[in-house]
């Protein structure tokens, strides 16, 4: 596509409730990044894909986090019985290549307000 | 680990003036790269501009410049001729020259315009 797109654009849920936040990366890039965007804070990084594997999950909250990329493309970040504190701005990026390396500028998608009620 | 820190939460500039948004960053790394975003309300981050740290020459685009200090571990975005549309969060971030490429991000910068 022409750009990251993340959906939904904003979600609502219970505490407890599993959520999932779905990211497509532009066409060909096969880096992506998740962040996570907490009120007043900066963005912080929790999950980083090469194809489909994803050999940084360092930022990862918690085991309720996981994360998922099929066929290169698409990826899934669920998060599970989800708490007060989960509610945030969740923003998806992706690159071309981490290789390339002095070419290699994240491209960011709207991103998707949790609110976790 | 990588820090980085702006220490002006919001800033405010008159349309057509000048403004300094600051950052600071820490690292052990000799190669890496920064970059200035800005975030308006409808939450797409853009990039506004990028300086890899082996150059010395400062980056400019446009009315969007940096003054980087490599050794003071300085790279603040000046915004010339300030216009409405600048109006947005700024986020300076930092990325390494190895490894997952991943981007360590400070807290942001909130710049209002006055006409």
């Amino acid at each position: 596509g022409a750009g990251v797109s993340q959906s939904p654009s904003n979600k609502v849920t219970e505490k407890g409730k599993d959520v999932e936040l779905r990211c497509d990366p532009i066409s060909g890039h096969t880096a992506l990044y998740w962040y996570r965007q907490s009120l007043g804070q900066g963005l912080e990084f929790l999950i980083y894909f090469q194809g489909n594997s994803a050999p940084d999950k360092s930022g990862l909250p918690s085991d309720r986090f996981s994360a998922e990329r099929t066929g290169g493309s698409v990826s899934t970040l669920t998060i599970q019985r989800t708490q007060q504190e989960d509610s945030a701005v969740y923003l998806c990026a992706s690159a071309r290549t981490p290789l390339a390396v002095t070419k290699n500028i994240q491209y960011f998608g709207a991103g998707t307000r949790l609110s976790v009620l | 680990a990588q820090t980085v820190t702006q220490s002006q939460p919001e800033m405010s500039v008159q349309e057509a003036e000048t403004v300094t948004l600051s950052c600071t960053y820490d690292t052990s790394e000799s190669d890496y790269y920064l970059f200035w975003y800005k975030q308006p309300p409808s939450r797409q981050m853009i990039l506004v501009i990028r300086q890899e740290a082996y150059k010395q020459q400062n980056a400019t685009e446009n009315r969007f410049s940096v003054n980087f200090q490599k050794a003071a571990k300085s790279f603040s975005l000046k915004i010339s001729d300030s216009q409405l549309g600048d109006a947005a969060m700024y986020f300076c971030a930092y990325r390494g020259s190895s490894g997952t490429y991943k981007y360590i991000f400070g807290t942001g910068t909130r710049l209002k315009v006055l006409a």
